[in-house]
């Protein structure tokens, strides 16, 4: 799973809670993303960043919150508002430039809400 | 709009029989192009890609695939399929933003199943 860690690896959660899945790489990637897998949907993309302190929502931000607050970290906050969060949570990242522009992936959170 | 297609959901192959798994793609300029293969409960990993040059591009695992421009097409391929490519294969394409910036767009994935 190439340099990016994710934690934890199963995560319950009550209704009204919020929780905050980690993200870190030690790739050097300046661009890092998080997305939502469910079963026959494939990926979906919920933020992304392309660089320290700044963030854009993705096509299924709400109930999510982000943070970049350093190059190697990207969490993301699943809050209460987020009503079907039940879902494998996927972290990747990225360089921004010259060829080596595939995502790594994190080994992925199972989130289930109890 | 950006999207891409896996028309398949999926895919059986007996084993040591060549493999084609479809991706259908469309996006403004010149397209990036990305397979990547899920395991049960594990994160994506990168096969391989097409920037520019050779239309066969040659991946990890024997895997290859065709990119077709006037078909929009990115088959992903092998001659002889194994038991152990059985998993989730996904398609991406890498496109730019209203804002300039990038971001990946995902099929919806084909289950390959290989029968020994």
């Amino acid at each position: 799973d190439g340099g990016i860690t994710q934690s934890p690896k199963y995560l319950f959660r009550k209704e009204g809670q919020n929780v905050t899945l980690s993200c870190e790489q030690n790739l050097n990637h300046d661009a890092m993303y998080w997305y939502r897998q469910d079963p026959g949907q494939g990926l979906r993309l919920i933020y992304y960043s392309q660089i320290v302190n700044d963030f854009q929502k993705g096509d299924i931000a709400e109930g999510y919150s982000v943070s970049r607050e350093k190059k190697e970290s990207f969490p993301l906050t699943v809050t209460s508002a987020q009503k079907n969060p039940t879902a494998f949570y996927l972290c990747a990242s990225s360089t921004t430039s010259g060829r080596l522009n595939e995502q790594f992936f994190g080994p992925g959170t199972r989130l289930t809400v109890l | 709009a950006q999207s891409v297609a896996q028309p398949e959901d999926q895919v059986n192959v007996a084993e040591g029989n060549p493999l084609t798994v479809k991706c259908t793609y469309s996006v403004s300029g010149n397209p990036y192009l990305f397979w990547y293969v899920q395991y049960p409960n594990r994160g994506l990993q990168f096969l391989l890609k097409y920037i520019t040059g050779d239309n066969l591009v040659k991946g990890s695992y024997g895997f290859e695939a065709e990119f077709n421009k006037s078909q929009t097409s990115f088959h992903l391929k092998k001659p002889s399929a194994l038991v152990s490519d059985s998993a989730l294969y996904f398609c991406a394409v890498r496109g730019r933003t209203t804002s300039g910036t990038y971001k990946y767009i995902f099929g919806t994935g084909t289950r390959l199943k290989v029968l020994a």
